[in-house]
């Protein structure tokens, strides 16, 4: 049964700072692994997509990994920002095919103080 | 391109009440889910739906069912409502010809008293 864990799941860094989020699944076989964000109260908004035969992806200051052999995934996250402060979740999708629903991790809670 | 969209935002019911939720996915999008997320449990799946079939279930009671129209909005039904079922409800949507990214929307807060 693939689990996703997130540690750590609080995280308090100062403006500027660059930092990693980590997310480790315990079974390799994943179809794709997906990073969220969300906000209090709010629903999910997608940061990053990684196939599962892709290495990393980037978008602006984020750029996300992921090492299947290992089970692990990083989110790395550039000159952080108070607007960054946020709940991070990862999720992946185990299998080989597109139709196994996401299994998500409890999330990383980050704030960022100027 | 508008995104998801789920209706009500916000739902207050009472134990042995049933309520219905809705989302609307972005337009092309023919896959739709539904995830529950509380403070507890994080977020687990529900149901997907594709072309008005249901083609995956997580575990949960029969209370929780929920369909899907040829315009591909989907409803999920809760009956008899429980304390428990207090969550906020996220519905997902997702076009299984492209990369399958997922989008969510900003999600139902359901309140049972």
């Amino acid at each position: 049964k693939q689990e996703v864990t997130q540690i750590p799941a609080a995280l308090s860094v100062p403006e500027g700072e660059n930092l990693v989020l980590n997310c480790s699944f315990t079974d390799s076989a994943i179809y794709n692994l997906q990073w969220f964000r969300q906000d209090p109260g709010k629903g999910l908004t997608s940061l990053l997509l990684i196939q599962s035969s892709q290495r990393e992806q980037t978008s602006g200051r984020l750029n996300a990994s992921l090492d299947k052999s290992s089970g692990r995934s990083t989110l790395y996250i550039a000159a952080s920002q108070p607007g960054d402060s946020a709940t991070y979740l990862c999720a992946v999708r185990p299998g080989n095919q597109a139709g196994t629903a996401l299994i998500f991790g409890k999330g990383t809670t980050l704030s960022v103080s100027s | 391109k508008a995104g998801v969209t789920q209706t009500p935002r916000y739902l207050i019911k009472t134990r042995g009440q049933q309520v219905t939720l809705s989302c609307s996915p972005i337009s092309g999008h023919r896959s739709v889910s539904w995830y529950q997320q509380t403070p507890g449990q994080g977020l687990q799946f529900l149901f997907e739906y594709f072309s008005e079939t249901q083609r995956n279930k997580g575990n949960f009671p029969g209370r929780f069912s929920g369909r899907q129209f040829s315009n591909s909005r989907s409803e999920m039904n809760v009956s008899t409502l429980e304390l428990g079922d207090s969550a906020l409800y996220l519905c997902a949507s997702r076009d299984l010809r492209a990369n399958t990214e997922a989008f969510f929307g900003q999600g139902t807060r359901l309140t049972v008293v």
